[in-house]
């Protein structure tokens, strides 16, 4: 069983279409998170939930809105997609708000064209 | 203000030892961690320092020096497969901040 499975792996748009991206963990964990990874890899946080409670919106753009409607669940929806938005997307888990171990999804590589 | 840095990249061949700094500045600081991500893969969590000196697991050990706002991951008997980038981290408030990723290329 993956510990954190997200889905789609590949999404491929036009500028300005709406999209979403799911992500589940069976790990139990409280806390999940959506990171971007740039084209130079930078790992960089968007949003963090605790116990479905959002807890870090990182100054992204309110056309990304996550949606927690159980722990064990974290989607994050984009409006009006834009070039900049082309990266991939992590979604990921941990035990606790605190906890250095976070635990992956495999990405979804979304191209905005 | 808070950073990490770490090089961008490395070449090591099989069999050698290669070692991987990270400098930290942060107000606020817990501990390192190490991560570790092959092309197309996921990130993966590879060890954690809270305290000073040397945590060992495997090949792979990671060191810490809180004084010197410095830690280093340090890979032994390297093999083709560790051929991947390395981010080391640290906690911010309710988040774990990631350095740039240090690409290391390993070769026959």
């Amino acid at each position: 069983d993956t510990a954190v499975s997200q889905t789609p792996k590949y999404l491929v748009t036009q500028m300005g279409n709406d999209k979403s991206i799911k992500c589940e963990q069976n790990l139990g964990h409280d806390t999940m998170y959506w990171y971007k990874q740039d084209s130079k890899k930078f790992l960089k946080i968007m949003f963090s939930y605790n116990n479905k409670e959002l807890i870090i919106n990182e100054t992204v753009p309110n056309r990304f809105s996550p949606k927690s409607p159980d722990k064990a669940h974290l989607n994050l929806h984009i409006n009006s997609l834009e070039l900049g938005d082309s990266a991939v997307y992590f979604c990921a888990s941990s035990q606790g708000i605190a906890n250095e171990k976070l635990f992956f999804g495999s990405g979804t590589q979304l191209s905005v064209l | 203000g808070q950073s990490l840095e770490q090089p961008s990249e490395v070449t090591a061949v099989e069999g050698a030892i290669v070692q991987i700094n990270c400098t930290y500045q942060t107000s606020g600081f817990y501990g390192l961690s190490w991560y570790q991500q092959h092309d197309g893969g996921a990130p993966t969590f590879l060890s954690y320092n809270a305290l000073d000196g040397l945590e060992e697991t495997g090949r792979f050990s990671s060191f810490l020096s809180r004084s010197d706002s410095y830690g280093y991951l340090l890979l032994q008997e390297l093999q083709m497969k560790d051929s991947a980038s390395y981010f080391c981290a640290y906690r911010g408030y309710n988040k774990l901040i990631f350095g740039a990723g240090t690409r290391l290329a390993v070769h026959p």
